[in-house]
């Protein structure tokens, strides 16, 4: 596609309900990142997969998030038992290759009620 | 633990005027980029400065980066309403997880700026 795609670019949801964020990358790149824009915290780097392996989860903040990547293209950040503190913009980002520039998408508004 | 600091945080210019915005880092680092984040909308790159004393420019914005002094400079020239934005400064520590290299990127504060007429 011509940008990063990530859907939906907003989603509200019960505290305690299971929610998945969706990107999609610019075809053909194989490096992808999450991040995590919140008005405390700024930007936060959460995890990067090369390919569909993720090599680094360290900035996952806790066992409740997780995500994947299949096909070396579409990523899928889940985050089960929301709480509030879960709410933020949620970043996709992808690059041509790991040490490129990263193209980020447009995010998903996550607003845990 | 990298830490990246900007400043100022807060811009109020006027339209036609020069101001700088600074971004320091604790740590070496391989890259340095410059995003635009306008309200409601995603992260824009503006710049990647690569090596020590790297200057790059477009239009109204020119940006620099000096390594030793681990400082990046955003300077912006004769500002016109529509650079309104907010400008983030973030260091690339080359992260190597996997046997492999990759960008993992660190985030300065971001500075909003909101040029008058």
């Amino acid at each position: 596609g011509a940008g990063v795609s990530q859907s939906p670019s907003n989603k509200v949801t019960e505290k305690g309900k299971d929610v998945e964020l969706r990107c999609d990358p610019i075809s053909g790149h194989t490096a992808l990142y999450w991040y995590r824009q919140s008005l405390g915290q700024g930007l936060e780097f959460l995890i990067y997969f090369q390919g569909n392996s993720a090599p680094d989860k360290s900035g996952l903040p806790s066992d409740r998030f997780s995500a994947e990547r299949t096909g070396g293209s579409v990523s899928t950040l889940t985050i089960q038992r929301t709480q509030q503190e879960d709410s933020a913009v949620y970043l996709c980002a992808s690059s041509l290759d790991p040490t490129g520039v990263a193209f980020f998408g447009q995010g998903t508004r996550l607003t845990v009620v | 633990e990298l830490k990246v600091e900007q400043n100022p945080l807060f811009l109020s210019m006027q339209e036609g005027k020069n101001y700088t915005i600074y971004c320091n880092y604790s740590t070496t680092s391989d890259r340095l980029y410059w995003y635009r984040q306008d309200p409601g909308k995603s992260l824009e790159s503006l710049f990647v400065l690569l090596s020590n004393g790297a200057v790059k420019q477009e239009g109204r914005l020119m940006a620099s980066l000096d390594t030793k002094a681990r400082l990046s400079t955003l300077h912006i020239t004769a500002a016109v309403h529509d650079l309104s934005a907010t400008y983030f400064c973030a260091v690339d520590m080359v992260g190597n997880a996997g046997g492999t290299s990759y960008g993992k990127l660190t985030f300065g504060q971001g500075t909003i700026l909101t040029v008058h007429p």
